[in-house]
């Protein structure tokens, strides 16, 4: 059975700081991983999909990975802004569970100003 | 994209009580899909919400707690049945894949948050 993990749960830093968050799966069997941001008490915003057969895509600040062998994914985010404060869910769609989506508990970020 | 609307937004109700939940989204799509959020929690998925046929649940949520409803190809409802106070949460609809692009793009509506009295 597919499992997401994100570390860390909750993170903390100062504006204009570079960071990363981790996403890890345990069946390599996926057809893509999303990102998503959540603002609290909000639904989920799409952030960037990154099909099995890619490396990485890009918008903006942000740039996500994927190395589907070891089970992986960050999200890396380039000169943190406060506006940047939200969760942040890894999901991937695996092929195991019929195509569902399959998240992760999610990583809090704070940016400080 | 797909834009995806719910309605209602917020509600807060009484043990015993039913609310239906309304989604709908600009453009056709090929699959529709139920979450609920528990307060601190991530997502969960109720059911996948079939057009023209029942809807095919997930382990552990029922039909006659959560009837849903999907009468064509860009709307659907989730009641919220015999409510109590676990069934407070956030309730999302979600789409993947429109009928011009199965990007498999998954994407979320605003949500709506039900508090149970």
């Amino acid at each position: 059975k597919q499992e997401v993990t994100q570390i860390p749960a909750a993170l903390s830093v100062p504006e204009g700081e570079n960071l990363v968050l981790n996403c890890s799966f345990t069946d390599s069997a996926i057809y893509n991983l999303q990102w998503f941001r959540q603002d609290p008490g909000k639904g989920l915003t799409s952030l960037l999909l990154i099909q099995s057969s890619q490396r990485e895509q890009t918008s903006g600040r942000l740039n996500a990975s994927l190395d589907k062998s070891s089970g992986r994914s960050t999200l890396y985010i380039a000169a943190s802004q406060p506006g940047d404060s939200a969760t942040y869910l890894c999901a991937v769609k695996a092929y195991n569970q019929g195509g569902k989506l399959i998240f992760g508990q999610g990583t809090e970020l704070s940016v400080k100003p | 994209s797909a834009v995806i609307s719910q309605k209602p937004s917020r509600d807060i109700c009484q043990r015993g009580t039913s609310l239906t939940i309304q989604c709908q989204v600009d453009s056709q799509v090929t699959m529709m899909f139920w979450y609920r959020q528990q307060p601190g929690q991530s997502l969960t998925l109720i059911a996948t919400a079939n057009q023209g046929s029942e809807a095919t649940y997930e382990s552990g949520f029922v039909i006659d707690k959560f009837p849903i409803s999907r009468p064509n190809l860009t709307f659907s409802t989730l009641t919220v049945s015999n409510m109590s106070p676990e069934d407070s949460s956030i309730y999302l609809c979600s789409v993947d894949g429109t009928l011009a692009n199965s990007y498999n793009e998954q994407f979320f509506g605003p949500g709506t948050r039900l508090t149970v009295l």
